[in-house]
């Protein structure tokens, strides 16, 4: 496995609370990416990074937020969760060497994400 | 836009059967596509990936996909499946000048013995 540690792995939280979830990687890769999964949905890209405080949207931001301030962490805010975001959040990473379009993405094990 | 389009959320075959996982792609420049295979509560694992190189494409544990530019498809096959193959796969695309990776909506294979 890629060196990706997602933490918690499994969480429970109440409407209305903050949640922060967190990726580290050991891989010194420049891109990483936060998903959630959905059954019917697939993958949807919530925020990515290229690089430390270089972040950007994805589809489905709304009431998300992420900060990058070393390569190796990247963090997932819920700024006030709700039911809707119950959900598995799959962290990613990225190589920057040559085409980087053509490097695969690299996942961690997910976090499970229960919103009550 | 890019996107892509899996048929089939479900496909069932019988071990030692062949497996065709389908997958159609949309994307106005040459695309970058990639199969993930996701075994119950892990994380996704690449299978394989096009990059132009070669139109057929060789991945782990005997699969393989075609790129087929005039049917904007990039299937997923095996000659025949065994009972390990049973999981969710997902095809995705990345266009030139996107970092972001875009998936399908997944396909449950499922194998009987």
């Amino acid at each position: 496995d890629a060196g990706i540690t997602q933490s918690p792995r499994h969480k429970v939280t109440e409407t209305g609370t903050p949640v922060t979830l967190r990726c580290h990687q050991t891989e010194n890769h420049r891109y990483m990416y936060w998903y959630r999964q959905d059954p019917g949905h697939g993958l949807r890209l919530i925020h990515y990074s290229y690089g430390v405080k270089d972040t950007d949207k994805g589809e489905v931001s709304d009431g998300y937020s992420v900060s990058r301030s070393k390569t190796e962490d990247f963090l997932l805010t819920l700024e006030s969760a709700t039911s809707s975001q119950t959900s598995v959040y799959f962290c990613a990473i990225s190589e920057s060497q040559g085409n980087s379009y053509n490097s695969p993405l690299h996942f961690g094990n997910g976090t499970r994400l229960t919103v009550t | 836009a890019q996107s892509v389009t899996q048929l089939g959320s479900h496909v069932s075959v019988s071990e030692g059967a062949l497996v065709l996982l389908r997958c159609n792609y949309s994307s106005s420049v040459p695309p970058y596509l990639f199969w993930y295979v996701q075994y119950p509560n892990q994380g996704l694992q690449l299978l394989l990936k096009y990059t132009s190189a070669a139109t057929l494409v060789k991945g782990i544990n005997g699969f393989e996909a075609e790129f087929k530019k005039s049917e904007t498809s990039f299937h997923l096959t095996k000659p025949s499946a065994h009972m390990s193959d049973a999981a969710e796969y997902f095809c995705a695309v990345r266009n030139t000048g996107f970092q972001k990776l875009v998936f399908g909506t997944g396909t449950r294979l499922l194998v009987s013995p």
